[in-house]
Formats: structure tokens, sequence, C-alpha cells
């Protein structure tokens, strides 16, 4: 069963401009919804993450936009660059073990 | 802080081989955790731990097994791997304290080929 369904898989984008990645869960006990950013051969490193007592959160050149009615939540990064080309994964946990539900990952790659 | 180290970092078994992978973390972290990644599947838990001598089944367990007799190690196992047992596997850490409460902390991955 897939509890975070991601899209899309891959991404190009022109440098400068915006990416956009999109999540959805099922789970309404979710309470903390991570981004993880995972360059080749590398493990995955949280970029940024949100709670969902907030619609919206900022680092930078990176939004989290969390919609809880609808289930769904956002990763923007606004200026794109080619150093921003990497696989990123959404993902959900609640409280006590804080087990990581991720979503498929998304290929995103900047041209120069 | 060298944060959370995986041996080895490359392994190739052949069907019904076993070893055993091991994570090292020196950040303190009362739970650890197994992941496994696979092309277009993004990374499921196969087993963690929320403490020294405790263990709990993830969303894949099966054909694993793992060990956290120390707070800084957790092994997994494979007794008698197999084809489907190819992956990637990604160790992390995390403390359910302090400002970065939650936030995983990820090895660099064992890379894992079951012939």
């Amino acid at each position: 069963q897939q509890q975070v369904k991601q899209s899309p898989q891959s991404l190009i984008v022109q440098k400068g401009g915006i990416s956009i990645i999109n999540c959805a869960y099922e789970n309404t006990a979710f309470d903390y919804f991570p981004w993880y950013q995972q360059f080749p051969g590398k493990g995955p490193a949280l970029l940024i993450a949100i709670r969902p007592d907030v619609s919206e959160k900022k680092e930078g050149r990176f939004t989290i936009s969390f919609n809880k009615s609808a289930k769904q939540f956002s990763l923007h990064i606004m200026d794109s660059q080619p150093g921003d080309s990497a696989t990123y994964f959404c993902a959900a946990s609640m409280g006590g073990a804080q087990k990581l539900v991720f979503g498929q990952g998304t290929r995103l790659t900047i041209n120069p | 802080n060298a944060g959370v180290t995986q041996t080895p970092k490359f392994r190739v078994l052949k069907t019904g081989q076993s070893m055993t992978l091991l994570c090292a973390q020196d950040m303190n972290h009362e739970y650890m955790y197994w992941y496994r990644q696979d092309p277009g599947m993004g990374l499921r838990l196969i087993h963690y731990s929320v403490g020294e001598g405790t263990t709990a089944k993830g969303e894949v367990p099966d054909g694993y097994n793992v060990s956290r007799l120390k707070k800084q190690n957790f092994l997994l196992g494979l007794e008698s791997a197999a084809p489907s047992q190819t992956s990637v596997y990604f160790c992390a850490s995390s403390t359910p304290k302090g400002g970065r409460a939650g936030e995983q902390f990820f090895g660099p991955g064992t890379r894992l080929t079951v012939l």
C-alpha cells in the first residue's frame, strides 16, 4: 500500500526557473512531512520539513506548501540551479518511532 | 563527527549466501532504521529500533533480521540471500529530542548484488 504518492517521476527545468514537485498522502495521522534530496551515490539528506499546523515554510529558495484538507504538499524550488539537479523524495511520518513513508522520488534536472 | 557510517560499501553475493551489514552512528541517537532503495519505489523500511536491545518490523521485513546490541550499532542480516534482495541499503538514525527531533540522518549506503 503506497501511502505517499509523488509526481512527477522526472522533471526538467531551465536554469532560473521554478521546479515544483507534488505529493499526496492518505493517512491523516501523519504529523511530519520532510523533503529529502539525494545526489548520485549518496544517502538522502533532509532539505526542508513541515508540520501540519502551518500551510507554508520557506528556507532560502526552497518552499513547502501544505494543504491539510486536500492531503497534499509540494516542494517549490525558486531560481533553480544546475547544482539542484538531484533526486527528491517526499516523506511522511507520525509520532512514536518516527518511521518515514517515502514517495517514489522525482529526478530533477536543471539545464544550464 | 562521522555521522552515520555503513560497512561494506559494495558486496556481491551468490544466491543462498549470508551476510551482515553494519551501521554505526556517533550522534547518540536513540532510533535507528534500515531501508532499501529500489528504482521507482523510493525507500522502504525494513526494520527499525527505538533503543538498545529492541527491534521491530517495518514495511518489508521478510528475509532480513536485525540486532541492536549497542546503542551506536544496528546490524542487518541476510540469512539466505535471494536475487530479489539486490538493492541499495541505507541506514539512518534519529532522536526524538531537541531541535532536530524527527530528522533522520542517512548513511552513504551499501550496494548489494545477489547473483
